[in-house]
Protein backbone atom coordinates (compact mmCIF):
# COMPACT_ATOMS: atom_id res chain seq x y z
CA UNK A 1 0.00 0.00 0.00
CA UNK A 2 1.35 3.39 -0.38
CA UNK A 3 2.57 4.76 2.82
CA UNK A 4 1.96 8.26 4.21
CA UNK A 5 4.10 10.39 6.70
CA UNK A 6 2.59 13.86 8.33
CA UNK A 7 4.74 15.86 9.97
CA UNK A 8 5.05 17.22 12.51
CA UNK A 9 2.98 14.93 14.95
CA UNK A 10 2.19 17.65 17.37
CA UNK A 11 1.85 21.88 17.44
CA UNK A 12 1.21 24.00 19.51
CA UNK A 13 0.71 27.69 18.68
CA UNK A 14 -1.16 30.78 20.03
CA UNK A 15 -3.68 32.26 18.53
CA UNK A 16 -2.88 34.72 15.25
CA UNK A 17 0.30 32.46 14.77
CA UNK A 18 0.96 31.05 10.87
CA UNK A 19 1.66 26.92 10.67
CA UNK A 20 2.78 24.98 7.93
CA UNK A 21 1.81 20.78 7.82
CA UNK A 22 3.18 18.51 5.75
CA UNK A 23 2.46 15.22 4.21
CA UNK A 24 4.41 13.17 1.95
CA UNK A 25 3.59 10.31 0.28
CA UNK A 26 5.00 6.86 -1.22
CA UNK A 27 3.74 6.53 -4.98
CA UNK A 28 1.71 8.80 -7.48
CA UNK A 29 -1.73 9.06 -6.18
CA UNK A 30 -4.97 10.40 -8.27
CA UNK A 31 -6.44 11.98 -5.24
CA UNK A 32 -5.10 13.55 -2.08
CA UNK A 33 -7.67 15.32 0.72
CA UNK A 34 -6.94 17.28 3.35
CA UNK A 35 -9.28 16.87 6.87
CA UNK A 36 -10.16 18.45 9.88
CA UNK A 37 -11.25 16.38 12.53
CA UNK A 38 -12.89 18.04 15.81
CA UNK A 39 -12.99 16.96 18.91
CA UNK A 40 -16.60 15.04 18.45
CA UNK A 41 -14.39 12.86 15.73
CA UNK A 42 -15.95 14.25 12.71
CA UNK A 43 -13.58 14.09 9.77
CA UNK A 44 -14.19 17.79 7.56
CA UNK A 45 -13.30 18.14 4.23
CA UNK A 46 -10.87 20.63 3.86
CA UNK A 47 -9.23 20.23 0.50
CA UNK A 48 -9.34 17.91 -2.28
CA UNK A 49 -5.81 18.46 -3.45
CA UNK A 50 -4.40 15.84 -6.03
CA UNK A 51 -2.06 18.43 -7.41
CA UNK A 52 -1.55 22.36 -7.42
CA UNK A 53 -2.63 25.15 -5.45
CA UNK A 54 -6.53 26.03 -3.65
CA UNK A 55 -7.52 28.45 -0.88
CA UNK A 56 -10.62 28.84 1.34
CA UNK A 57 -10.32 31.33 3.78
CA UNK A 58 -7.52 31.59 5.88
CA UNK A 59 -6.79 27.67 5.02
CA UNK A 60 -4.18 27.47 1.31
CA UNK A 61 -3.04 23.87 0.24
CA UNK A 62 -0.73 23.20 -2.35
CA UNK A 63 0.57 19.70 -3.91
CA UNK A 64 3.25 18.97 -5.83
CA UNK A 65 2.35 14.76 -6.92
CA UNK A 66 5.75 14.77 -9.08
CA UNK A 67 7.91 15.14 -5.31
CA UNK A 68 5.06 13.69 -3.69
CA UNK A 69 4.16 15.26 -1.24
CA UNK A 70 1.15 18.02 -0.20
CA UNK A 71 1.67 21.06 2.14
CA UNK A 72 -1.07 22.31 4.63
CA UNK A 73 -1.14 26.30 5.26
CA UNK A 74 -3.15 28.15 8.62
CA UNK A 75 -2.97 31.84 8.77
CA UNK A 76 -3.93 33.62 11.55
CA UNK A 77 -4.67 30.46 13.66
CA UNK A 78 -8.08 30.38 15.69
CA UNK A 79 -8.90 28.01 18.87
CA UNK A 80 -11.67 26.51 16.97
CA UNK A 81 -8.55 25.67 14.40
CA UNK A 82 -7.37 23.16 17.40
CA UNK A 83 -8.49 19.51 16.71
CA UNK A 84 -6.18 16.68 14.07
CA UNK A 85 -5.53 16.96 10.78
CA UNK A 86 -5.51 14.43 8.14
CA UNK A 87 -3.77 13.96 4.77
CA UNK A 88 -5.13 10.96 2.54
CA UNK A 89 -4.37 9.55 -0.59
CA UNK A 90 -5.22 6.70 -3.32
CA UNK A 91 -3.56 5.42 -5.71
CA UNK A 92 -4.08 5.05 -9.70
CA UNK A 93 -5.66 1.89 -9.43
CA UNK A 94 -7.43 1.57 -6.01
CA UNK A 95 -10.63 2.67 -4.54
CA UNK A 96 -9.40 3.32 -0.93
CA UNK A 97 -7.64 6.03 0.88
CA UNK A 98 -5.01 5.50 3.34
CA UNK A 99 -4.46 8.05 5.77
CA UNK A 100 -1.59 9.77 7.44
CA UNK A 101 -1.40 9.30 11.66
CA UNK A 102 -2.41 13.00 11.59
CA UNK A 103 -0.77 16.15 12.82
CA UNK A 104 -2.75 17.21 16.37
CA UNK A 105 -2.66 20.86 16.59
CA UNK A 106 -3.82 23.04 19.58
CA UNK A 107 -4.18 26.74 19.79
CA UNK A 108 -3.99 28.79 22.93
CA UNK A 109 -6.08 31.87 23.18
CA UNK B 1 -27.64 17.02 0.48
CA UNK B 2 -28.40 15.59 3.88
CA UNK B 3 -24.19 14.27 3.85
CA UNK B 4 -23.72 10.63 5.46
CA UNK B 5 -25.53 9.56 7.93
CA UNK B 6 -24.60 6.99 10.62
CA UNK B 7 -26.67 4.82 12.79
CA UNK B 8 -26.24 4.43 16.06
CA UNK B 9 -23.67 7.20 16.92
CA UNK B 10 -22.63 5.18 20.08
CA UNK B 11 -23.30 1.61 21.00
CA UNK B 12 -22.40 -0.35 24.01
CA UNK B 13 -22.02 -4.19 24.35
CA UNK B 14 -20.55 -7.01 26.05
CA UNK B 15 -17.88 -9.24 24.65
CA UNK B 16 -19.58 -12.09 22.43
CA UNK B 17 -22.34 -9.97 21.47
CA UNK B 18 -23.16 -9.14 17.99
CA UNK B 19 -23.52 -5.45 16.99
CA UNK B 20 -24.80 -4.07 13.21
CA UNK B 21 -24.40 -0.73 12.30
CA UNK B 22 -25.63 0.82 9.45
CA UNK B 23 -24.62 3.98 7.06
CA UNK B 24 -26.69 5.99 4.37
CA UNK B 25 -24.56 7.84 1.78
CA UNK B 26 -25.48 10.55 0.29
CA UNK B 27 -27.94 9.68 -2.12
CA UNK B 28 -25.88 10.07 -6.07
CA UNK B 29 -22.85 8.17 -4.67
CA UNK B 30 -22.10 4.77 -6.31
CA UNK B 31 -19.26 4.02 -3.97
CA UNK B 32 -19.55 3.46 0.00
CA UNK B 33 -16.90 3.02 2.23
CA UNK B 34 -15.88 1.40 6.01
CA UNK B 35 -12.97 2.60 8.15
CA UNK B 36 -12.02 2.12 11.71
CA UNK B 37 -9.94 4.40 13.74
CA UNK B 38 -8.55 3.70 17.19
CA UNK B 39 -7.64 6.50 19.73
CA UNK B 40 -4.23 8.41 18.57
CA UNK B 41 -4.19 7.13 15.10
CA UNK B 42 -5.49 7.93 11.57
CA UNK B 43 -8.70 6.22 10.08
CA UNK B 44 -7.83 2.19 8.56
CA UNK B 45 -9.46 1.19 5.84
CA UNK B 46 -11.81 -1.87 5.74
CA UNK B 47 -13.85 -2.30 3.11
CA UNK B 48 -15.57 -0.17 0.02
CA UNK B 49 -18.32 -0.97 -2.66
CA UNK B 50 -19.59 -0.10 -5.77
CA UNK B 51 -23.50 0.20 -6.20
CA UNK B 52 -23.52 -3.07 -4.59
CA UNK B 53 -20.73 -4.67 -5.73
CA UNK B 54 -17.96 -5.36 -2.55
CA UNK B 55 -14.66 -4.61 -4.52
CA UNK B 56 -11.86 -4.17 -1.87
CA UNK B 57 -11.84 -5.47 1.30
CA UNK B 58 -8.73 -5.19 3.73
CA UNK B 59 -7.05 -8.67 5.79
CA UNK B 60 -8.25 -5.82 8.92
CA UNK B 61 -12.06 -7.35 8.21
CA UNK B 62 -11.50 -10.70 9.71
CA UNK B 63 -14.12 -13.44 9.83
CA UNK B 64 -16.49 -12.01 12.01
CA UNK B 65 -17.22 -8.96 10.21
CA UNK B 66 -19.13 -8.48 7.48
CA UNK B 67 -20.41 -5.78 5.19
CA UNK B 68 -23.50 -5.55 2.95
CA UNK B 69 -25.25 -3.27 0.49
CA UNK B 70 -27.60 -4.88 -0.68
CA UNK B 71 -29.73 -2.56 -3.26
CA UNK B 72 -26.50 -0.22 -3.77
CA UNK B 73 -27.94 2.34 -1.09
CA UNK B 74 -27.74 2.05 2.29
CA UNK B 75 -25.17 -0.60 3.71
CA UNK B 76 -24.41 -2.44 7.18
CA UNK B 77 -21.45 -3.88 8.64
CA UNK B 78 -22.00 -6.02 11.25
CA UNK B 79 -19.41 -7.28 14.32
CA UNK B 80 -20.13 -10.77 15.52
CA UNK B 81 -18.76 -12.42 18.95
CA UNK B 82 -17.59 -8.74 19.79
CA UNK B 83 -14.12 -8.79 21.43
CA UNK B 84 -12.46 -6.00 23.09
CA UNK B 85 -10.22 -4.73 20.74
CA UNK B 86 -12.96 -4.30 18.47
CA UNK B 87 -13.31 -0.96 20.85
CA UNK B 88 -13.41 2.05 18.20
CA UNK B 89 -14.92 4.40 16.47
CA UNK B 90 -16.26 2.86 12.99
CA UNK B 91 -16.74 5.74 10.13
CA UNK B 92 -18.73 5.41 6.94
CA UNK B 93 -17.75 7.22 4.10
CA UNK B 94 -19.48 7.80 0.30
CA UNK B 95 -18.12 8.95 -3.20
CA UNK B 96 -19.29 9.68 -6.74
CA UNK B 97 -16.52 7.32 -8.44
CA UNK B 98 -12.99 9.07 -8.05
CA UNK B 99 -13.98 12.35 -6.59
CA UNK B 100 -13.70 12.89 -2.84
CA UNK B 101 -14.84 11.17 0.14
CA UNK B 102 -17.38 12.24 2.49
CA UNK B 103 -17.61 11.22 5.97
CA UNK B 104 -19.87 10.63 8.61
CA UNK B 105 -19.95 11.25 12.11
CA UNK B 106 -18.88 7.58 13.14
CA UNK B 107 -20.56 5.14 15.19
CA UNK B 108 -18.34 4.62 18.58
CA UNK B 109 -18.28 0.84 19.93
CA UNK B 110 -17.53 0.13 23.17
CA UNK B 111 -16.87 -3.58 24.14
CA UNK B 112 -16.85 -4.16 27.75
Amino acid sequence: GIQVEQSPPDLILQEGANSTLRCNFSDSVNNLQWFHQNPWGQLINLFYIPSGTKQNGRLSATTVATERYSLLYISSSQTTDSGVYFCAVRGSTLGRLYFGRGTQLTVWP
Amino acid sequence: DTGVSQDPRHKITKRGQNVTFRCDPISEHNRLYWYRQTLGQGPEFLTYFQNEAQLEKSRLLSDRFSAERPKGSFSTLEIQRTEQGDSAMYLCASSLSNSPLHFGNGTRLTVT
